[in-house]
């Protein structure tokens, strides 16, 4: 039973290129959030969702965008990748509950290449 | 916002050597969470500490929560291969921006030869 689904799970894109990538949950929770994950890296934190909501990263860069058009759905936009954008992006999703208390959910990844 | 700082960065073990990884913030957390991510895969969520001095054990597992509230450990008893993978720590974002985001650690790799 997939909770947080990510398409495409695969993706080659060319330098400057846009892309979309997309996360879909079944959980119904309230906050979804954009990984990127790099070899041997920890996840770092893209941007989040808290409903409506849209919580920007002080170092995201201005060449990641997302759009949540509706609860169950997250895009995120790279408008024009370069080399250095290619990595796992992975969605995680969290429910409504406590700040404090909030574990979250992630999806499978999709993974970026850039040529 | 608040850092988490993870230790070792790799661990090479023989299959049933015990393991640990330990996790250190320079503030007090609220709480903790603990994930694994195994190889070409996804972080799973293991368990969230909240009490000062809290352990728990998940089977061969035993997570720890300082009593300051600014540490945390992961002890593996025995290890198994199947226990190869990235365990991270993450502790709540301080950033205002962040709601209920997470600081991930750099994580420890671990990997276990039979």
């Amino acid at each position: 039973d997939a909770m947080v689904i990510q398409n495409p799970r695969y993706q080659v894109t060319q330098f400057g290129k846009p892309v979309t990538l997309s996360c879909s949950q079944t959980l119904n929770h309230n906050v979804m959030y954009w990984y990127q994950q790099k070899s041997s890296q920890a996840p770092k934190l893209l941007f989040h969702y808290y409903d409506k909501d849209f919580n920007n990263e002080a170092d995201t860069p201005d060449n990641f965008q997302s759009r949540r058009p509706n609860t169950s759905f997250c895009f995120l936009d790279i408008r024009s990748p370069g080399l250095g954008d290619a990595a796992m992006y992975l969605c995680a999703t969290s429910p409504r509950g406590r700040r404090d208390t909030d574990t979250q959910y992630f999806g499978p990844g999709t993974r970026l290449t850039v040529l | 916002g608040q850092q988490v700082m993870q230790i070792p960065q790799y661990q090479h073990v023989q299959e049933g050597e015990d393991f640990t990884t330990y996790c250190n913030s320079s503030t007090t957390l609220s709480n903790i969470q603990w994930y694994k991510q195994r190889p070409g895969g996804h972080p799973v969520f293991l368990i969230q500490l909240v009490k000062s001095g809290e352990v728990k054990k998940q089977k061969r597992l035993t997570f720890q929560f300082g009593e300051a509230k600014k540490n945390s450990s992961l002890h593996i008893t025995a290890t198994q291969t199947t226990d190869v993978g990235t365990y991270f720590c993450a502790g709540p974002s301080g950033n205002s921006n962040s709601g209920y985001a997470l600081n991930f650690g750099k994580g420890t790799s671990l990997l276990v030869t039979p």
